[in-house]
């Protein structure tokens, strides 16, 4: 089963950075890693992806274990507007070729003005 | 460019009664999928259509939900004989296609049955 663990809840100050855990220690080879976040009242949006190694983005870094088993959103400098519910995801391995994503109940950052 | 779209925002029903929520995806994307997030809670896949190919309905709760996508955009979950227990938001997204994870979401619409 494609399950992620994370903290419920997370608490930066902002403009400091934040390291957001994930641990998926049942990932497959294959499977890559996705990252949404979720501001109060909105749909989801994508934050960054990847498979082996680290990736950055304009929004974020994700720094993968070299086991896969766990990884870690950085966000560099936390604003008021980065606090969201943050999801980390994997493909449900059982979907076929549907791009089904199992999505659980994420870590809810408050960011501290 | 424009973004998912989602319609109505917001809709109150009497139980019983049927409802039907309209998703506008990205234009090009080929793949749409519908999802239900209850207070407090993750999202739960309900649908997933890619092009031509039979929809995923693996998620649907109940035969009371049903979706259809007409023309390989616009697409319309319908639920039937609404209860209490499917108040919730629902969430519409799109993305580009076959090998193409990302998704893109709709706001949503918040469904509160009566």
């Amino acid at each position: 089963d494609a399950k992620t663990t994370q903290p419920n809840s997370m608490e930066s100050n902002e403009e400091e950075p934040v390291h957001l855990p994930c641990n998926h220690s049942t990932i497959s080879g294959t499977d890559y890693i996705h990252w949404y976040r979720q501001l109060p009242s909105q749909g989801p949006e994508y934050v960054i992806h990847g498979l082996t190694s680290n990736v950055n983005n304009r929004m974020a870094s994700l720094a993968i274990a070299e086991d896969r088993k766990s990884s870690t959103l950085i966000l560099h400098r936390a604003t008021l507007r980065d606090a969201a519910v943050y999801y980390c995801i994997l493909r449900d391995p059982n979907a076929g070729n549907n791009r089904k994503l199992i999505w659980g109940l994420g870590t809810s950052l408050a960011v501290n003005p | 460019g424009a973004g998912v779209s989602q319609s109505p925002s917001n809709k109150v029903t009497e139980k019983g009664k049927d409802v039907e929520l309209r998703c506008d995806p990205i234009s090009g994307h080929t793949a749409l999928y519908w999802y239900r997030q209850s207070l407090g809670q993750g999202l739960e896949f309900l649908i997933y259509f890619q092009g031509n190919s039979a929809p995923d309905k693996s998620g649907l709760p109940s035969d009371r939900f049903s979706a259809e996508r007409t023309g390989g955009s616009v697409s319309t979950l319908t639920i039937q004989r609404t209860q209490q227990e499917d108040s919730a938001v629902y969430l519409c997204a799109s993305s580009l296609g076959f090998s193409a994870d990302t998704q893109y979401f709709g706001p949503g619409t918040r469904l509160t049955v009566l």
